[in-house]
């Protein structure tokens, strides 16, 4: 079954640095892959899709990357705020493909002033 | 902007009590899901429902589960007879169509803690 795996549970940086989250997956080859904020006892928010003729996407201080040969996305937030910190899903569409999303467990991002 | 609904925001059943989720989805929007999300884990697609059917559902999904579109605006996911480990974060989502990549639109969930 497909595997999604997102690098690191906690990633800490200082205010106006870039973050850079990473989504790996296997067993799969999505014809898109989107990110989603969560903030504590909130649902997902969507923030970007992908898709996978895409190589990478842009809105705002976002961008991300998507690479299908090594199975893997990047989402950098460049000049990042303490209001940044949350934790960012990875979502792929099922194997089915259909979209009930695949949720990767996410990385919490904390954006230190 | 318009959003997706959830009541209510935290529900305390006892085991083996029925519970019923509600959710207005956003209004044009005509695919609704249900997620959960068990404290401390990622998020987890439970059933998918379009056109007043299920159209997809996991393995989580089991017979104690069912949702239903009772009027025009409503979606809700009932349990029969809830057990502890069925405590969790339920969000609702919904999107205007199934297929082309379109994003979805969550609530902010209801908490549901069984004693």
């Amino acid at each position: 079954s497909q595997k999604i795996e997102q690098n690191s549970e906690a990633l800490n940086i200082q205010e106006g640095k870039t973050a850079t989250l990473t989504c790996n997956y296997t067993n799969y080859s999505p014809a898109y892959l989107q990110w989603y904020r969560q903030d504590p006892g909130r649902g997902p928010v969507f923030l970007l899709l992908i898709r996978e003729n895409e190589k990478e996407k842009r809105k705002e201080r976002l961008k991300v990357t998507f690479d299908t040969t090594l199975k893997q996305s990047l989402f950098h937030i460049t000049a990042s705020q303490p209001a940044d910190s949350a934790t960012y899903l990875c979502a792929l569409p099922s194997s089915s493909g259909n979209t009930p999303l695949v949720f990767g467990k996410g990385t919490r991002l904390s954006v230190i002033a | 902007e318009p959003e997706v609904t959830q009541t209510p925001s935290h529900q305390v059943t006892q085991m083996g009590q029925e519970v019923i989720l509600r959710c207005v989805p956003i209004s044009n929007h005509l695919y609704f899901y249900w997620y959960r999300q068990i404290l401390g884990q990622k998020v987890e697609f439970l059933v998918s429902f379009y056109n007043n059917e299920i159209s997809e559902k996991s393995e989580i999904f089991d017979d104690q589960f069912s949702v239903e579109r009772p009027d025009g605006s409503n979606f809700t996911l009932k349990i029969r007879s809830t057990k502890l480990e069925d405590s969790a974060m339920y969000f609702c989502a919904s999107s205007d169509r199934m297929k082309g990549n379109q994003p979805q639109h969550f609530g902010d969930g209801t908490r549901l803690s069984i004693l």
